[in-house]
């Protein structure tokens, strides 16, 4: 079946440094792609998307960048704060609305 | 983007009752969906809610389990019927704003403990 999946169940960064946090999707009929912050006892927070016919999308200290070859999606955090700590969770859909979400990945900055 | 609450935030329930979950939108939106977070897990979509007809339910989600309302184009209803421990989860909604994005929205949730 279809499945997003994530590489690392955890990263642990150094504050001030830049995070990457890695993610698979097996649809390749997905065009349109999602990265999810989640804080314990919140809802997932929208952080950037990014459509199929885009390799990569800048935000404020974010960037995705999309490998539809490999079926890769990465989230890169610059100057990793101690507030970026919190789940982050790739989601992916093909024009339907309807979300897939991988595992997440749990950020944990080091001051 | 818009201001998505669920009410209640938390609830603690019984197994063998329902709880009904409401999520209320500050516009109208075009699509509304429901999600369920078990402890420690990711988001799994339990079924879309359309406005003025029966939800679409996802594989592994019925309608006598998960009865959905949505009466208009920015409030849905999810009941959770005939609860046992494994429905202890987290419930969220979700909306989509327009139909040029599809930039989906999370409330905040509702913690659900079923003893």
């Amino acid at each position: 079946g279809e499945s997003v999946g994530l590489h690392l169940p955890t990263l642990s960064v150094q504050e001030g440094d830049n995070s990457i946090i890695n993610c698979a999707y097996s649809n390749s009929a997905s065009d349109y792609f999602i990265w999810y912050k989640q804080e314990s006892g919140k809802g997932p927070q929208f952080i950037i998307d990014i459509r199929s016919n885009m390799d990569k999308r800048q935000g404020q200290r974010v960037t995705v960048l999309l490998n539809k070859t490999v079926k890769h999606l990465s989230l890169q955090i610059a100057a990793t704060q101690p507030g970026d700590s919190a789940v982050y969770f790739c989601a992916e859909s093909s024009n339907t609305g309807k979300l897939i979400f991988g595992q997440g990945t749990t950020l944990q900055v080091k001051p | 983007s818009a201001v998505i609450s669920q009410k209640p935030s938390r609830d603690i329930c019984q197994r063998g009752t329902s709880l009904t979950i409401q999520c209320q939108v500050d516009s109208q939106v075009t699509m509304m969906f429901w999600y369920r977070q078990q402890p420690g897990q990711s988001l799994t979509l339990i079924a879309t809610a359309n406005q003025g007809s029966e939800a679409t339910y996802e594989s592994g989600f019925v309608i006598d389990k998960f009865p959905i309302s949505r009466p208009n184009l920015t409030f849905s209803t999810l009941t959770v019927s005939n609860l046992s421990p494994e429905d202890s989860s987290i419930y969220l909604c979700s909306v989509v704003l327009g139909t040029a994005t599809y930039e989906q929205y999370f409330g905040p949730g509702t913690r659900l403990t079923v003893t």
